[in-house]
């Protein structure tokens, strides 16, 4: 029963923006969306959250649908360095729950 | 965002010895650590959640006496693996509950790469 669902993989051009999407369609009210991702070989780094409305910070900007179900990770203009594996995963009661994720590849 | 710190970051040991593993978090106190495990290629599993001062919650399949938890301080909490075998190599990483600020993110430390000979 995966709580979120993720392409498996995707590329994108150096300096264009990156659309990373996210199925969670069975998410409670009081779930937040969150994203992470995973340089090969070192520890989850947070990139952002959000419960309901749509949020930015200095790394990327989330997109949550109004019904909730899906979202939208944007890393505006990425770099070679943005290569990682992405997950997005469900929060409730601080426990995490991570899928697959997507490998992001960002091609120069 | 907040720093949270694993050591060793690799080990190496041989079968039937015990491995363990810190993980701190430098800049804010956690109440609640979580335990990851992760094999090649695939995704983190959660071992179990460490509560300060209380027993650690194990997920299902989890051997508690095998993988053991004690989170002694809101900045400190241990794993400890009892008598290593191989089929416990994998890479394991820490994370911290900040309780402050909205949905109470965890902050994941930087893994420790078990091998077991």
């Amino acid at each position: 029963d995966a709580k979120t669902t993720q392409p498996p993989s995707m590329d994108c051009a150096e300096g264009r923006a990156a659309n990373l999407p996210c199925n969670h369609s069975t998410i409670s009210g009081n779930e937040y969306v969150y994203w992470y991702r995973q340089i090969h070989s070192q520890g989850p780094q947070y990139i952002i959250h959000g419960l309901k409305n749509n949020e930015t910070n200095e790394m990327a900007s989330l997109i949550i649908t109004e019904d909730r179900k899906s979202s939208t990770l944007i890393l505006p203009h990425a770099t070679l360095r943005d290569t990682a594996v992405y997950y997005c995963t469900r929060s409730y009661g601080g426990q995490l729950t991570f899928g697959s994720g997507t490998q992001l590849t960002v091609l120069p | 965002g907040a720093v949270v710190s694993q050591h060793p970051s690799r080990v190496i040991c041989k079968s039937g010895t015990s491995v363990k593993i810190e993980c701190r978090s430098l800049d804010f106190q956690a109440t609640t650590m979580f335990w990851y495990r992760q094999f090649p290629k695939k995704s983190l599993m959660l071992m179990a959640t460490s509560n300060e001062g209380s027993k650690a919650t194990y997920e299902q399949g989890v051997e508690k006496d095998k993988f053991l938890i004690n989170h002694a301080s809101l900045t400190l909490s241990t794993l400890t693996v009892t008598s290593a075998h191989p089929e416990d190599s994998s890479f394991y990483i820490c994370s911290a509950r900040d309780p402050s600020g909205s949905g109470e993110t965890q902050y994941f430390g930087p893994g420790t790469r078990l091998l077991v000979l």
